[in-house]
């Protein structure tokens, strides 16, 4: 079936690194993205990774796909009070072209 | 260039009322795609258009929900009656020309059913 789990809530200290991991289903998924929520605000979309790829980085984000394992993670380094939002993990569904999402990680970043 | 817009941001409404959604895709996207994210939980599709044609509306719960898009521009979503398990943010993206383009999100419409 269509399912994308994360870990619900991650607290970390200002500076410190981030890393909200996320785990899906469908090995055939072209894309893997990441859209980040902040209080009252949309979604935004932060990042994403092709499938062929096993790394991306942008700027303080870093992206790992372990497709065998079908494990997805965000890194954030230096992480700032600012990034203290929800963060969805979602896998492109090729053969219907919806998101299947997780159900966000919260992250709280501790001054 | 503007993004995707959504109205109301906000609408508390009666069970048993009817309430309609706005979602303005960003312009020249032909996919729209209405989500929504019940009670905190994982955000979940239930439509997506390519111009005016509904290409998969496998995700919309049940018959008290109709989505519109007449001229492929901006789309409706109508929720009639109401019941209080349609509360929830509803959120529309949109791609661009081919459906495995990026979708845009639009800051979504809460909707509370009392």
């Amino acid at each position: 079936g269509e399912d994308v789990e994360q870990s619900l809530f991650l607290s970390v200290r200002e500076g410190d690194s981030s890393v909200i991991n996320c785990t899906y289903t469908d090995s055939s998924s072209t894309y893997l993205y990441w859209y980040k929520q902040e209080p009252g605000a949309g979604l935004q979309l932060l990042t994403y990774i092709f499938s062929n790829m096993d790394m991306k980085q942008d700027q303080r984000l870093t992206v790992l796909l372990n497709k065998k394992d079908k494990h997805l993670s965000l890194r954030i380094a230096d992480t700032q009070t600012g990034d203290s939002a929800i963060y969805f993990c979602a896998e492109f569904m090729d053969s219907s072209y919806k998101l299947i999402f997780g159900s966000g990680t919260r992250l709280l970043v501790r001054p | 260039e503007a993004g995707v817009t959504q109205f109301p941001s906000h609408s508390v409404i009666e069970k048993g009322q009817t309430v309609t959604l706005r979602c303005d895709p960003i312009s020249g996207h032909d996919n729209l795609y209405w989500y929504r994210r019940v009670m905190g939980k994982e955000i979940k599709f239930l439509l997506h258009f390519v111009k005016e044609s509904k290409q998969d509306e496998s995700g919309m719960p049940n018959n008290r929900f109709l989505a519109e898009r007449t001229g492929g521009t901006y789309s409706t979503l109508k929720v009639q009656p109401a019941e209080l398990e349609d509360s929830g943010v509803y959120f529309c993206a949109s791609s661009q020309g081919t459906p495995v383009d990026t979708q845009y999100f639009g800051p979504g419409t809460r909707l509370t059913v009392l």
